[in-house]
């Protein structure tokens, strides 16, 4: 089964603090994205990356970086954390081409909480 | 700009009933669909995926249909049971997207009573 495992899944940071959230797959898919999820705005998506090194913003990139140097992990970075970035943060993977059918598959999620 | 619409937000009916959950989008231009499932605090579960060129996809008690001409999708879950309790999202990914990413509707929650 493809996995995606998000390091951590409930973390307090401080204002102003630089946050990392980690993300891992282990089936070798190109695409990878960062999305967050807040009640009444739904899934928003923040980053993707569809290579190595390769990186487009989404939706609402405002305030956040990423970083891909290997294909299996994927971080999104909080230069410098506000509490409107209090969210639960979603990693997701998925493989480029018609025959993978492209199903994208989820981590379980990161609670961040920024006080 | 792609939005996906889902209507109603939330949904509770008697276990034993059909479900049926509804999916709109505006650029019919999809290069596919998916339904997914999110319980409480946890990511989303893959349940159906239907690419463009087909017009349903079935697992269990679980039917996805897809009419791109009128930018409609639904879901509909046989014989509810409790356990199917949670909220469903549809997602389309555009033709033209780079990645495959995917535009989410906001979701329907689901309850179903015993």
């Amino acid at each position: 089964d493809v996995k995606v495992t998000q390091s951590s899944r409930y973390l307090v940071k401080r204002t102003g603090e630089k946050v990392f959230l980690e993300c891992v797959q282990d089936m070798d898919h190109e695409n990878m994205f960062w999305y967050r999820q807040d009640p009444g705005l739904g899934l928003r998506l923040i980053y993707f990356s569809y290579d190595v090194k390769m990186k487009e913003k989404g939706d609402i990139p405002e305030g956040y970086s990423v970083s891909r140097e290997k294909k299996e992990r994927f971080s999104l970075i909080l230069e410098s954390a506000s509490t409107n970035q209090t969210s639960m943060y979603l990693c997701a993977s998925s493989l480029t081409g018609r025959a993978s059918g492209n199903t994208i598959y989820f981590g379980e999620g990161s609670w961040l909480t920024v006080v | 700009k792609q939005e996906v619409t889902q209507i109603p937000a939330a949904l509770s009916v008697p276990e034993g009933e059909n479900l049926v959950l509804n999916c709109s989008f505006t650029d019919s231009a999809i290069y596919n669909l998916q339904w997914f499932r999110q319980d409480p605090g946890k990511g989303l579960t893959s349940l159906l995926l239907i690419q463009s060129s087909q017009r349903e996809q079935t697992s269990g008690r679980l039917n996805a249909s897809l009419d791109k001409s009128s930018g409609r999708s639904t879901l509909y879950i046989a014989a509810s049971q409790p356990g199917d309790s949670a909220t469903y999202l549809c997602a389309v990914s555009l033709i033209k997207a780079a990645g495959n990413k995917l535009t989410f509707g906001g979701g329907t929650r689901v309850l179903v009573k015993p």
